[in-house]
């Protein structure tokens, strides 16, 4: 089954780095996902397709302070010099043959 | 510029029915597979379906199939998601989003969301 797990919650101070984790489930290891931002009480926003060896595509107008790697079954969101507009709830995503998969996302805290 | 525009809130009592627009502009509206996906109140992000409105092939979350009916109008680039009976647990928000990649045909696999519209808030009590 097509499962992607995130950590709840993670915090790093301002102008920190942070590396948040997507981690695909066994058998799916090679699967490219899609990295999406929901700020407080806004609509998601695409941010970057991250393929399994870690190539990424961003969106338009996303940061260079956002970037994207992989190492093996991990999906790593790399946000660099963390603004308070970074806060936000980030979500991973992947497909199959006929199906899309949400990660239960991760709230990440801005000090 | 893509964009993906909702129809507005809703308040609804249990047993109604409901039908959600999302209006898209552009792009080729029938060559983007076009999703819908809940948010629950203070929960993450949920795929629920998806539609080519080329020929409006439609694939279910197995959690959402027979809950909802996804569909498309070619001629007004719109995409729908009904209810025929809401319950009071279908309160959420929901989301249509678009697919990254043009397909000439349904027959290329649904990928990841990259342009998202703005959402609709539905209420459902009696």
């Amino acid at each position: 089954q097509l499962v992607l797990t995130q950590s709840p919650s993670a915090s790093a101070s301002l102008g920190a780095s942070i590396n948040l984790t997507c981690t695909l489930s066994s058998g799916h290891i090679k699967y490219a996902i899609a990295w999406h931002q929901q700020q407080p009480e806004k609509g998601p926003r695409y941010l970057m397709k991250l393929k399994s060896d870690g190539s990424h595509s961003k969106g338009d107008g996303i940061p260079d302070r956002f970037s994207g790697s992989s190492s093996g079954a991990e999906r790593y969101l790399t946000i660099s010099s963390l603004q308070s507009e970074d806060e936000a709830d980030y979500y991973c995503q992947t497909w199959g043959t006929g199906i899309l998969v949400f990660g239960g996302g991760t709230r990440l805290t801005v000090l | 510029e893509v964009q993906l525009v909702q129809s507005g809130a809703e308040v609804k009592k249990p047993g109604e029915s409901l039908k959600i627009s999302c209006k898209a502009s552009g792009y080729r509206f029938t060559n983007y597979w076009i999703g819908w996906v809940r948010q629950m109140p203070g929960k993450g992000l949920e795929w629920m379906g998806i539609i080519f409105p080329g020929d409006s092939d439609i694939n279910y979350s197995p959690s959402f199939q027979g809950q909802v009916t996804i569909s498309a109008d070619k001629s007004a680039s719109t995409a729908y998601l009904q209810w025929s009976s809401l319950k009071a647990s279908d309160t959420a928000m929901y989301y249509c989003a678009r697919g990254a990649s043009y397909f000439p045909t349904s027959g290329y696999s649904p990928e990841y969301f990259q342009h998202w519209g703005q959402g609709t808030l539905v209420s459902v009590s009696s």
